[in-house]
């Protein structure tokens, strides 16, 4: 089945860790997106790629970085200089950039101690 | 930037429709509106969008008002299998891209 993949589900740091999230897709999409969504807040967007070795930033984009390789990968780093890194991360993808709706993943959720 | 409100809760019964409310005050004339729903430990799936007139599909019905301050997502029977968060979202334009303005969203509780 066609589908976005995140990986880990769960995952628990210590503070000044870095730690990748992975998301996989198998959909065809060219565009993929990093969003972070915590309590009381609507989801916000930390980078998207439009297509392979393309990303830009989102509206919270620092103390992350991705990366682009192949179409089908987006992991997103957490680095230690996210000061607020704990939240529940969401990966989608669509067709292309600004068209069709999105897909997401299941979601990781990142607690750091 | 535009923003949208909705209800915190709602409550349902099952295999009764279902209106869930969206006010959107400061949409411009290109906004479209979205809505999401996220399943407990999902992630949001796309139900349905719109931009002036009312639309359908498979999933809900969207009610769009004249005005296109508010709309209104309908589930024409809910089932067990509905109770959400229902995100109301405006796609905005931003420069050369468009940019999805997510709401608070609705916690939908669907009784047996």
């Amino acid at each position: 089945d066609g589908g976005i993949t995140q990986s880990p589900k769960y995952l628990f740091r210590k503070e000044g860790q870095n730690v990748t999230l992975s998301c996989e897709q198998n959909l065809n999409h060219d565009a993929m997106y990093w969003y972070r969504q915590d309590p009381g807040q609507g989801l916000r967007l930390i980078y998207y790629s439009q297509i392979v070795n393309d990303f830009q930033k989102g509206d919270i984009a620092e103390g992350y970085s991705v990366s682009r390789e192949k179409k089908e990968s987006f992991p997103l780093t957490v680095t230690s200089a996210q000061k607020n890194p704990t939240a529940f991360y969401l990966c989608a993808s669509r067709v292309a950039h600004n068209t069709g709706e999105l897909f997401f993943g299941e979601g990781s959720r990142l607690t750091v101690l | 930037d535009a923003k949208t409100t909705q209800p915190n809760s709602m409550e349902s019964n099952e295999e009764e429709p279902v209106h869930l409310p969206c006010n959107h005050s400061t949409i411009s004339g290109t906004d479209y509106i979205h809505w999401y729903r996220q399943l407990p430990s999902q992630g949001p799936e796309y139900v349905i969008h719109g931009l002036t007139s009312n639309v359908n599909n498979r999933m809900a019905s969207l009610a769009i008002a004249e005005d296109r301050k508010s709309s209104t997502l309908i589930l024409h029977r809910a089932t067990l299998r509905d109770a959400a968060v229902y995100y109301c979202i405006l796609r905005v334009n931003a420069g050369n891209n468009r940019k999805l303005i997510w709401g608070l969203g609705t916690s939908l509780a669907v009784n047996p």
